[in-house]
């Protein structure tokens, strides 16, 4: 298995452009998650989905949005680049324990944005 | 309000000595804690995790963390550190507001260095 891999590893963007991220997972994961990473700021959850067809808000969804046609791929949309979106983006997966919660997230190994 | 603190930004160890990484936590009832570890340019990777049971949790790498109810503490140890274990450290709670779907709640990070 590749796990969750994403495109692209770095980009550019300018103010005002517009960029789709790329994730996908091998794992049959029906959970997928959209986390940006800033310095000194842990993980801020953007989007998830607990399954095909089914998106839902976390933390920080402003300015972005997403996805889900297949349980594989679970692309996040730029639509008006901004400074502010400036940072570096992990996808990760989960497969769903139910009530018993606890499962394990598995993390991609990022993309990093740069808005100028 | 749910959250994860980690109230140290580095934590500076010698090869071979003991270490700690700190993680403080508030829920409502029961957590579920996670440890994950991200190597520089890296997406974050899983380490241990508590759910239920024996408060001490063995992980990867020969990581283990101390579940404390009291101190609503989940503090990260190692016997013998490593250089290689130097990373940034996560500590995460488990979102358990109903309809957040095991989303997890991340602290800040702490850096771990391991000098020779």
């Amino acid at each position: 298995n590749a796990g969750v891999t994403q495109t692209p590893k770095f980009r550019i963007l300018k103010i005002g452009q517009s960029m789709t991220l790329q994730c996908t997972q091998d794992m049959n994961h029906n959970y997928m998650y959209w986390y940006r990473q800033d310095p000194g700021m842990g993980l801020k959850l953007i989007y998830y989905s607990v399954g095909a067809g089914i998106t839902d808000k976390g933390e920080v969804p402003n300015g972005y949005n997403v996805s889900r046609s297949t349980t594989e791929d679970f692309p996040l949309r730029l639509e008006l680049a901004a400074p502010s979106q400036t940072s570096v983006y992990f996808c990760a997966s989960s497969y769903p324990k139910g009530l018993a919660g606890g499962e394990t997230q598995y993390f991609g190994p990022g993309t990093r944005l740069l808005v100028l | 309000a749910q959250s994860v603190a980690q109230p140290e930004d580095q934590v500076n160890v010698a090869e071979g000595n003991p270490l700690t990484v700190k993680c403080t936590y508030s829920v409502s009832g029961n957590p579920y804690l996670f440890w994950y570890v991200q190597y520089p340019n890296r997406g974050l990777q899983f380490l241990l995790k508590y759910i239920t049971g024996d408060n001490l949790v063995k992980g990867s790498y020969g990581f283990e963390a101390e579940f404390n109810k009291s101190q609503t503490s989940f503090h990260l140890k190692k016997p013998s550190a490593l250089v290689s274990d130097s990373a940034l450290y996560f500590c995460a709670v488990r979102d358990m507001k109903g309809g957040s779907q095991g989303n997890l709640i991340f602290g800040k990070g702490t850096k771990l260095s391991v000098k020779p």
